[in-house]
């Protein structure tokens, strides 16, 4: 049973552009959250999302941040218009269905590391 | 606002030494608590998790401890090896909430 996956592992992107952060969660589940490592700072939440809604976006930026999980497919994480502030690692994990009996543990990815030029 | 804090920053001891990693929040109202351990460059891997209702957690020479009621957890390390060196991450659930509140952890290391 694979982890959790994402790609790519490195980006870099001048400022300006746009960047998009895939993220595959473990067999069957079905929940996703995305966390910020900016440097020298500790894990931030950002954004929770299940198949096709988005429940809890407190952290997200307002601006230029978006995220989905859709039907079919990975959760995407897409930022656009880059500036070099957003140079981070982005973590994505994800966890059982609710009342399937487990804590609802949740599993991190490896992450992506974004260098904004 | 649940707040988390690590206490120390860093740590540095001689191999085979125990050692003991603070972590405290100011919401008592968790759900679970969650160690980690974050090695440069790479993601996070689940060490233990403590739901609210437990005082402690043990895996191998790991074990951690909860008190809800103080705001405080411990991790407590036995025999330390040299591959134990990496930073470990404390995380909070807060009740009613699925969005995990992390401390700014601790960098061990253990000199050979």
């Amino acid at each position: 049973n694979a982890g959790v996956m994402q790609n790519p592992r490195h980006l870099v992107r001048r400022r300006g552009q746009e960047a998009r952060l895939r993220c595959s969660p473990m067999k069957g589940h079905s929940h996703v959250y995305w966390y910020r490592q900016l440097p020298e700072e500790g894990l931030k939440f950002m954004v929770y999302l299940q198949k096709e809604n988005i429940i809890d976006e407190s952290g997200m930026p307002k601006e230029r941040f978006s995220a989905e999980f859709p039907k079919e497919g990975p959760s995407i994480l897409r930022i656009q218009q880059v500036v070099r502030g957003d140079s981070a690692a982005y973590f994505c994990a994800s966890s059982v269905l609710q009342g399937g009996g487990s804590y609802n543990e949740q599993f991190f990815g490896p992450g992506t590391r974004l260098t904004v030029l | 606002k649940q707040e988390v804090t690590q206490i120390p920053a860093a740590l540095s001891v001689p191999e085979g030494e125990n050692l003991v990693l603070n972590c405290s929040f100011t919401d008592s109202a968790i759900y679970n608590l969650q160690w980690f351990r974050q090695d440069p460059g790479k993601g996070l891997t689940s060490l233990l998790l403590i739901q609210s209702s437990q005082r402690e957690q043990t895996s191998g020479r790991l074990n951690a401890s909860l008190d809800k009621s103080s705001g405080r957890s411990t991790l407590y390390i036995a025999a330390s090896q040299p591959g134990d060196s990496a930073t470990y991450l404390c995380a909070v659930r807060l009740q009613g909430a699925q969005k995990l509140v992390f401390g700014q952890g601790t960098r061990l290391t253990i000199n050979p």
